[in-house]
């Protein structure tokens, strides 16, 4: 099973930031947050992880909390493009042998 | 740009029909995945490998096998389809960090 929690889903306006919550409570310390997204007909595109840090690329920020029991996927202006369902991932195990396990997503509808 | 391809995006089959999904990524990248996609099941891991000739069962293998024999290509064998076997197909691959998608294959068995 998923290690994560999502909402279903989020709306945000075109042009501001969309931020998506996760929550990962039983998280272990050495395992990674990471965000996927999928837009639809499309395989899910990698856009970001981290273990403790604060991660920021040219895609998103993502804030994870002190106790890394939560995260926050920031998207500082969305596009349209940008409606997709989003996915945060723990992932079990580590280096090369580390799967990851796809929950349910929040769908994210950016609106004009 | 990484490429992961995939032998097709459409694909309708017959049940008790073999059926052979193939993969192949341009990155040399060591792992690879294959994945299913079920409304409300969301991405479901169904075999992986780490190296020529190496395969791991995922999540959901019943059904299903693969072969790898060349770093680049990763197979996913249906030996008999089923009709519960109707799914988007997705293949990746990845470095230590990141797994790279395929555009996925939509197999309609009937």
């Amino acid at each position: 099973d998923a290690k994560t929690t999502q909402p279903t889903s989020m709306d945000c306006a075109e042009g501001r930031a969309a931020n998506l919550p996760c929550n990962h409570s039983t998280i272990s310390g050495n395992e990674y947050v990471y965000w996927y997204r999928q837009i639809h007909s499309q395989g899910p595109q990698y856009i970001i992880h981290g273990l403790k840090n604060n991660e920021t690329n040219e895609m998103a920020s993502l804030i994870i909390t002190e106790d890394r029991k939560s995260s926050t996927l920031i998207l500082p202006h969305a596009t349209l493009r940008d409606t997709a369902v989003y996915y945060c991932i723990v992932r079990v195990g580590s280096g090369n042998t580390g799967k990851l396990i796809f929950g349910q997503g929040t769908t994210l509808q950016v609106k004009p | 740009d990484v490429k992961v391809t995939q032998s097709s995006r459409y694909l309708v089959k017959r049940t008790g029909e073999k059926v052979f999904l193939e993969c192949v990524q341009d990155m040399d990248h060591e792992n690879m995945f294959w994945y299913r996609q079920d409304p409300g099941l969301g991405l479901r891991l169904i075999y992986f490998s780490y190296d020529v000739k190496m395969k791991e069962k995922g999540d959901i293998p019943e059904g299903y096998s693969v072969s790898r024999e060349k770093k680049e290509r990763f197979s996913l064998i249906l030996e008999s389809a089923s009709t519960n076997q109707t799914s988007m197909y997705l293949c990746a691959s990845s470095t230590k960090y990141e797994q790279y998608f395929g555009p996925g294959t939509r197999l309609t068995v009937t």
